[in-house]
């Protein structure tokens, strides 16, 4: 079964500095990978996702996140944190047999000034 | 631009008492789901749902849970009754194509209080 885990439930930066949000994945057959985020009071909305292409990722709101087979990571990142980006933020996989994402537990981002 | 819309975004509840949990998905789209996350955890997966039919369907979808498209635009969560480990944030999605890397849309959720 395929699975995400994600280092780190709170990361806090200041803003300008570089974000790292972790995501490590378990699958058997090669995973397709997303990367969804929550702002308050808000619906899940997806920033990017993997599906075999690119290995570099390039998201909305000036995140990308690079697959690494070796590594079975999906990290996503962002040269310059903004205060807009404290949100809640999600690492998902499905692969193909599958119908259902399958969550991380999420990493809140909190930017300082 | 399209979303997902969902009703009521907070529901408080008793004990045994049913609860319906509304969505109104992307008005296109064909395959629709729900995924609930407890506070503090992660948002799980409950069901899939095509063509008027579960496609599947997680453990935590037990017998207590239904889901139901009474129209053509609505879809819903029905929980019988209420138990207080019910408690979650509800999520509603659709897919416009069942390919795995296609996005899913999500609702802004309905946050269940059961007391």
């Amino acid at each position: 079964a395929q699975s995400v885990t994600q280092l780190g439930s709170h990361v806090s930066v200041s803003e300008g500095a570089l974000v790292l949000l972790r995501c490590n994945y378990s699958s058997s057959v090669p995973p397709y990978l997303f990367w969804y985020v929550q702002y308050p009071n808000q619906g899940l909305q997806l920033l990017l996702k993997y599906t075999s292409a690119a290995t570099l990722v390039k998201g909305i709101n000036g995140f990308e996140a690079e697959f690494k087979k070796s590594e079975t990571s999906f990290h996503l990142t962002k040269p310059s944190a903004h205060m807009s980006d404290a949100a809640e933020y999600f690492c998902a996989v499905i692969t193909p047999s599958k119908d259902a994402l399958n969550f991380g537990k999420g990493t809140s981002l909190l930017v300082t000034p | 631009e399209p979303e997902v819309t969902q009703t009521p975004s907070h529901q408080v509840t008793q004990m045994g008492q049913e609860v319906i949990l509304r969505c109104v998905p992307i008005s296109n789209h064909l395959y629709f789901y729900w995924y609930r996350q407890i506070l503090g955890q992660k948002v799980e997966f409950l069901v899939s749902f095509y063509n008027n039919e579960i496609s599947e369907k997680s453990e935590i979808f037990d017998d207590q849970f239904s889901v139901e498209r009474p129209d053509g635009s609505n879809f819903t969560l029905k929980i019988r009754s209420t138990k207080l480990e019910d408690s979650a944030m509800y999520f509603c999605a659709s897919r416009g194509e069942v390919l795995a890397n296609t996005e899913a849309f999500f609702g802004q959720g309905t946050r269940l209080t059961v007391v």
